[in-house]
């Protein structure tokens, strides 16, 4: 059983398109984030929902957009997508929003044409 | 958070102990030393965390040195599955809210 998943796993688009990826945990856990691993590996956090509220927001332009819709859920929505949004997103959880055990997705390779 | 140095690269050969040593000499008391690692194309994985004490589970040991100021992940037995980039994170497990924040770790190389 996979604990945290990401759909789709690759994403390819154009310039100015909108698109999400989604996240859902099996965990039962009550907090998620949104992380971003750039071109040269450097992975950083985005965003991190505790029990559908927003409680993370790292200076992230808000053409991205997080979206809680229960707590087992954490879709990433992206506007106006330019090329420096190619990356690879990863979904986590952790049980708590204190605690750095955090368990991450696969992954969703994000390809800005 | 306290900030981390480690080594940018390491080989092991296959069935020996694998030692990742992480300097962190600007620890408070209050954070906890955290290893994860990244397997090529995969999410981070936690591996182990610690305080003061040394640490052991079924992946690795943290071996944490008595004035917090370093500390060595150790897989005991390397297999090549273990190739990956390992990071240290130095962070306190209070506060409103917690995020990892990941510097550019250790590529650890298992060979045959």
């Amino acid at each position: 059983d996979t604990a945290v998943s990401q759909t789709p796993k690759y994403l390819v688009t154009q310039m100015g398109n909108d698109k999400s990826i989604k996240c859902e945990q099996n965990l039962g856990h009550d907090t998620m984030y949104w992380y971003k691993q750039d071109s040269k590996k450097f992975l950083k956090i985005m965003f991190s929902y505790n029990n559908k509220e927003l409680i993370i927001n790292e200076t992230v332009p808000n053409r991205f957009s997080p979206k809680s819709p229960d707590k087992a859920h954490l879709n990433l929505h992206i506007n106006s997508l330019e090329l420096g949004d190619s990356a690879v997103y990863f979904c986590a959880s952790s049980q708590e929003p204190m605690t750095k055990t955090q368990y991450f997705g696969p992954g969703t390779r994000l390809l800005v044409l | 958070d306290a900030k981390t140095t480690q080594p940018t690269s390491m080989d092991c050969a296959e069935g020996r102990a694998a030692n990742l040593p992480c300097n962190h000499s600007t620890i408070s008391g209050n954070e906890y030393v955290y290893w994860y690692r990244q397997i090529h194309s995969q999410g981070p994985q936690y591996i182990i965390h610690g305080l003061k004490n040394n640490e052991t589970n079924e992946m690795a040991s943290l071996i944490i040195t008595e004035d917090r100021k370093s500390s060595t992940l150790i897989l005991p037995h390397a297999t090549l599955r273990d190739t990956a980039v390992y990071y240290c994170i130095v962070s306190p497990n209070t506060g409103t809210a917690s995020k990892l924040t990941f510097g550019t770790g250790t590529r650890l190389q298992v060979t045959l």
